[in-house]
């Protein structure tokens, strides 16, 4: 199972709403990612979870806010967004090693729109 | 830092023939990885091929092939018997060697592929 999923597939919401984000993986990766993707544009690393703990932030809005309850389970949590945020949002997930080629896998993303 | 390039926004190819995606990297490391991904419209982004930059050898998937060459840093993806299908976003992107738990892809801004039948 090569598959990373991501719920929900669209997501409208206002501006003083707040909203959860789900990604899941059961290929046994211990690394996961938040992306966010505008369109034609490549994706921007919001988060890195390593061994279920945060260990990058790109510098992103404390309304954005990543949490990994555990090894196959990635959410962001979303409160107080502005419409610039609209985007779509990857998941990605990976093995964990050093001098390893480990490909990250996506997973369809969620588009997400902030009125 | 690392800087991933792909000069052309677009490129067009007839059905059934050769199209080459360029790509050029900017890198003071001597081992990494590189990597094109493919983006159809409203679809899932999926790995088209990878390349070790320790390996000499060309990476070979099918249709897909790449023209590695190290000392001018460049990564070029070459797409043989152009089908349908295979339009879409183009992303090639870089990973650094030893990165163990903070493993970051550094990606190009992306070329829109179209095919035409």
């Amino acid at each position: 199972d090569t598959e990373v999923t991501q719920t929900p597939k669209h997501l409208v919401m206002g501006m003083t709403n707040k909203k959860s984000l789900k990604c899941e993986q059961h290929m046994g990766h211990r690394a996961m990612y938040w992306y966010k993707q505008k369109a034609k544009k490549p994706p921007e690393l919001m988060f890195v979870y390593s061994y279920e703990k945060l260990s990058i932030n790109e510098s992103v809005p404390s309304r954005f806010s990543p949490e990994c309850p555990n090894s196959s389970l990635l959410n962001l949590h979303l409160h107080a967004l502005q419409p610039e945020d609209s985007a779509l949002y990857l998941c990605a997930s990976s093995q964990i090693g050093t001098s390893e080629l480990y490909e990250q896998y996506f997973g369809p993303g969620t588009r997400l729109t902030v009125t | 830092a690392q800087t991933v390039t792909q000069s052309q926004p677009e490129m067009s190819v007839q059905e059934a023939e050769t199209v080459t995606l360029s790509c050029t990297y900017d890198t003071s490391e001597s081992d990494y990885y590189l990597f094109w991904y493919k983006q159809p419209p409203s679809r899932q982004m999926i790995l088209v091929i990878r390349q070790e930059a320790y390996k000499q050898q060309n990476a070979t998937e099918n249709r897909f092939s790449v023209n590695f060459q190290k000392a001018a840093k460049s990564f070029s993806l070459k797409i043989s018997d152009s089908q349908l299908g295979d339009a879409a976003m183009y992303f090639c992107a870089y990973r650094s060697f030893d990165t163990g738990a903070n493993s970051k892809l550094t990606f190009g801004k992306g070329i829109t592929l179209s095919v035409r039948p």
